[in-house]
């Protein structure tokens, strides 16, 4: 089964760091553009980062310099490392895929979300 | 930044209206525009994308449209499993999202 399963998230203080795990089964992470998408409680979606086939990554501004977007191609698993965490970073994070394999992304696979809580 | 202003927040319909939603871009993205239908405690789910392709296993009573940078996402004939909230993202530079339209029973 194509799918996407988050994890990872959790409570933490004002300036601490979390890492966010996102497995993929029935495709190749590797081999497709990979994103992080977050949704704070009652919000809009607001685009995170993402990470290209080739390994390129890019970040909205409100998290360049803070998070950073990986992948393991042997555990076909995509991370999500968050440091100086802020109260403004709480949100459910969703990873997406877009098949695309162009500047122009679309997400047409979501995981189910893991809910990340910035408070002291 | 492109901005995407989505327009209404909330609407009200009944089951068999017609509804139309619509996202306006800050500036120019040509048809680089998607749709998605969300539900309380679930991801987004793809409809729409490239302003008017039909994403497979959708029902064709979604459609979208485009008209220089006003995007509409019409739902022919609401049907009960339609009650959600529903987001157009941009893709012509980065990704960013308008602020979603809650579609309710009338």
């Amino acid at each position: 089964e194509v799918q996407l399963v988050e994890s990872g998230g959790g409570w933490i203080q004002p300036g601490g760091s979390l890492r966010l795990s996102c497995a993929a089964s029935g495709f190749t992470v590797s081999s497709n553009y990979m994103s992080w998408v977050r949704q704070a409680p009652g919000n809009g979606l607001e685009w995170v980062s993402v990470i290209y086939s080739s390994g390129r990554t890019y970040y909205a501004d409100s998290v360049k310099g803070r998070f950073t977007l990986s992948r393991d191609t042997s555990k076909n698993t995509l991370y999500l490392q968050m440091n100086s965490l802020r109260a403004e970073d709480t949100a459910v994070y969703y990873c997406a895929r877009d098949q695309t394999l162009t500047d122009y992304w679309y997400f047409d696979l979501w995981g189910l979300g893991t809910l990340v809580t910035v408070s002291s | 930044d492109i901005q995407m202003t989505q327009s209404p927040s909330t609407l009200s319909a009944s089951v068999g209206d017609r509804v139309t939603i619509t996202c306006r871009a800050s500036q120019t993205i040509s048809t680089w525009v998607a749709w998605y239908q969300q539900k309380p405690g679930k991801a987004p789910k793809l409809l729409i994308y490239d302003a008017s392709s039909l994403e497979s296993g959708v029902p064709s009573r979604f459609s979208g449209s485009r008209f220089g940078t006003e995007f509409t996402l019409t739902i022919s004939s609401l049907q009960p499993d339609d009650f959600a909230t529903y987001y157009c993202q941009q893709y012509s530079s980065y990704s960013t999202f308008g602020q979603g339209t809650k579609v309710e029973i009338k």
